[in-house]
């Protein structure tokens, strides 16, 4: 039963354009988001994150967005650069909720795909 | 934050011996690091919590007679991985947290059972 769901597994975006990923969570008691990206055989980069009192978090070229009614958060980069290719994780932790050092549920990934 | 040092990056057994991995944290004295497992094309999926000094926490489903973590020091935590079989095979990548950098993980490790 996955709790993080990415329901794409590729996106293809043109250069300078945005990318928007999306990702769906089902557990309620989640009130932490992250996004991390990742190359093969490395380790995830972290990206950006959000509590859930927000809706929304920017920095430089990403931003988050939480609905927290629909449970549903999306990760837009804007302007799309070659670089920013490579799997996206979608991410989510009950911070808050009590859950302490719980670790992170992940989502299935997208892979990114920036074409000149 | 403090950076994650993965030990091997990659790794080929056979079947039925002992892999042992090794996670170190530089920098960062932690108490509790996170081990996760990664199949191709699926999420990263947690497999054990271990905490310096006692016993590891493991999610369900993971056998800890088959995963074993030691986590000795504030700085080390290894997994080994006991009698490993093909459907061992996989990337395993360990992470610690911390209050103000929240999740920094290692560089991951491929193990390959032949």
């Amino acid at each position: 039963d996955q709790q993080v769901k990415q329901n794409s597994p590729s996106l293809s975006v043109q250069e300078g354009r945005i990318s928007i990923l999306n990702c769906d969570y089902t557990n309620s008691m989640f009130d932490y988001f992250l996004w991390y990206k990742k190359y093969p055989a490395e380790g995830p980069t972290f990206l950006i994150s959000i509590s859930s009192i927000k809706d929304k978090n920017e920095d430089g070229r990403f931003t988050v967005f939480l609905n927290k009614s629909a449970k549903h958060l999306s990760l837009h980069i804007v302007p799309s650069q070659p670089g920013d290719s490579a799997v996206y994780f979608c991410a989510a932790e009950s911070m808050y909720s009590g859950g302490g050092a719980d670790g992170l549920t992940f989502g299935k990934g997208t892979h990114l795909i920036i074409q000149p | 934050g403090a950076v994650v040092s993965q030990h091997p990056s990659w790794v080929i057994c056979k079947s039925g011996t002992s892999v042992k991995i090794e996670c170190r944290s530089l920098d960062f004295q932690a108490t509790t690091m996170f081990w996760y497992r990664q199949f191709p094309k699926q999420s990263l999926m947690l497999m054990a919590t271990s905490n310096e000094g006692s016993k590891a926490t493991y999610e369900q489903g993971v056998e800890k007679d088959k995963f074993l973590i030691n986590h000795a020091s504030l700085t080390l935590s290894t997994l080994t991985v006991t009698s490993a079989h093909p459907e061992d095979s996989s990337f395993y990548i360990c992470s610690i947290k911390q209050d103000n950098y929240g999740y920094t993980f290692g560089s991951g490790t491929r193990l390959t059972v032949v």
